[in-house]
């Protein structure tokens, strides 16, 4: 059964502390990529990874890091640097390539950091 | 639609009428186009994609209209259900290797 598993569905962590966002995929898929949304709002693109050991920021990517070292993997931290850190994280992969094709998403983690 | 702030479009339909939701994209180089349905506290599901060399394409119970001269996309859904309440968002795709780009969705309530 393929698909894209984000740990955990909830999480809370106090200001001040980074913390690391769990994605994983059995797609076999080459790229994936880590959006941010926040209440009534779209998605907004954080980063973007085409290919394992290697990534692209997105649109809103200060604040973030992240790792590709295994194709499966891809875990957002969520650094102390971001000012306001309290949202939906969705995780996608797709087979990606140059002619386009759908995003695969997991069903997110809501982070909430007081 | 488009939204501005936190507000997003709603579209409120009676059960067992047809909706059309609609969306203005951006870039004309744009040549690939995909609507999603997210459920509350999910993830954005794939309903049906197109590309720029045709300007309709049907599925189950759902239609996507394509009018390139425009540059707007439209989602019809046949006889909605109360399960289609949802946030609906297209993306677009420009050729090369960069990511897809969403709109800011719109809200379909259905009323029993």
């Amino acid at each position: 059964d393929g698909g894209i598993t984000q740990s955990p569905k909830y999480l809370f962590r106090k200001e001040g502390q980074n913390v690391t966002l769990s994605c994983e995929q059995n797609l076999n898929h080459d790229a994936m990529y880590w959006y941010r949304q926040d209440p009534g709002q779209g998605l907004r693109l954080i980063y973007y990874s085409q290919i394992v050991n290697d990534f692209q920021k997105g649109d809103i990517a200060e604040g973030y890091s992240v790792s590709r070292e295994k194709k499966e993997s891809f875990p957002l931290t969520v650094t102390s640097a971001q000012k306001n850190p309290t949202a939906f994280y969705l995780c996608a992969s797709s087979t990606g390539g140059g002619r386009g094709s759908p995003l695969h998403f997991g069903n997110g983690t809501r982070l909430t950091v007081t | 639609g488009e939204s501005v702030g936190l507000h997003l479009p709603t579209l409120s339909v009676q059960e067992g009428d047809n909706s059309i939701i609609n969306c203005a994209y951006s870039n004309s180089a744009s040549d690939y186009f995909i609507w999603y349905k997210q459920e509350s506290g999910k993830g954005p599901q794939f309903i049906i994609d197109i590309r720029s060399n045709m300007d309709k394409r049907q599925g189950q119970r759902v239609t996507v209209l394509l009018n390139k001269t425009v540059k707007h996309l439209s989602l019809q859904i046949a006889a909605t259900q109360p399960g289609d309440s949802a946030v609906y968002f297209c993306a677009e795709f420009s050729s090369g290797n960069t990511p897809l780009v969403f709109g800011k969705g719109t809200r379909l309530s259905v009323i029993a």
